[in-house]
């Protein structure tokens, strides 16, 4: 089973900022490596597929890198709605497997 | 657009069986991997099964391999999970998701809530 680790557990920032977000994998899953939004109370929301792709009404200031083992969720310009947590989740192989997730908090 | 409602949660005692369903609407149920994820109280997400667009194969997360079946209805639109045995470490809310390209969760229903408790 492919292990995702996330990193920070946790961000605090203030509006405006650039937040980076970590997703290792413990083994690599090539470009298959997708990136998701929940909200409290909430379904997750798919942001990135592929490593770099986004979803559809996906706003720009989401974008994903990496290939391999190494993979990063950068929002350039934090904004208040943004608030959640934020997990990876790769498809190259069986079982597919979610990382511990990132939340995200406003300074 | 793209509709998953998912129903038959509820508390069950530990060793019972229950079955979920997700209703679809707004795609061609029958051309899509359909999913099931997990999450349980306060927790992260796991996924838990997958079948095919053609029913034709499906694959479990090891912790439910045995005891959970998953299964599809195009004739009704319909994704189901059997669950037997259940165990209080399944208690979860659990999420039906289609699949965009490949496994990713294109689109996620609300989720119903499985408590399996005596």
């Amino acid at each position: 089973e492919i292990v995702l680790t996330q990193s920070p557990a946790t961000l605090s920032l203030s509006p405006g900022e650039r937040a980076t977000l970590s997703c290792r994998a413990s083994q690599s899953v090539s470009g298959y490596l997708a990136w998701y939004q929940q909200k409290p109370g909430q379904a997750p929301r798919l942001l990135i597929y592929d490593a770099f792709n986004r979803a559809t009404g996906i706003p720009a200031r989401f974008s994903g890198s990496g290939s391999g083992t190494d993979f990063t969720l950068t929002i350039s310009s934090l904004e208040p709605e943004d608030i959640a947590v934020y997990y990876c989740q790769q498809r190259n192989s069986w079982p597919l497997t979610f990382g511990g997730g990132t939340k995200v908090e406003i300074k | 657009q793209v509709q998953l409602v998912e129903s038959g949660g509820g508390v069950v005692q530990p060793g019972r069986s229950l079955r979920l369903s997700c209703a679809a609407s707004g795609f061609t149920f029958g051309s899509f991997g359909m999913h099931w994820v997990r999450q349980a109280p306060g927790k992260g997400l796991e996924w838990v099964a997958v079948i095919s667009f053609d029913g034709s194969k499906k694959f479990y997360a090891d912790s439910v391999k045995g005891r959970f079946t998953i299964s599809r209805d195009s004739s009704r639109n319909t994704l189901y999970l059997q669950m037997n045995s259940l165990r209080a470490e399944d208690t979860a809310v659990y999420y039906c998701a289609k699949e965009l390209t490949g496994s990713n969760f294109h689109y996620w229903g609300q989720g119903t809530l499985v408590t399996v408790s005596s």
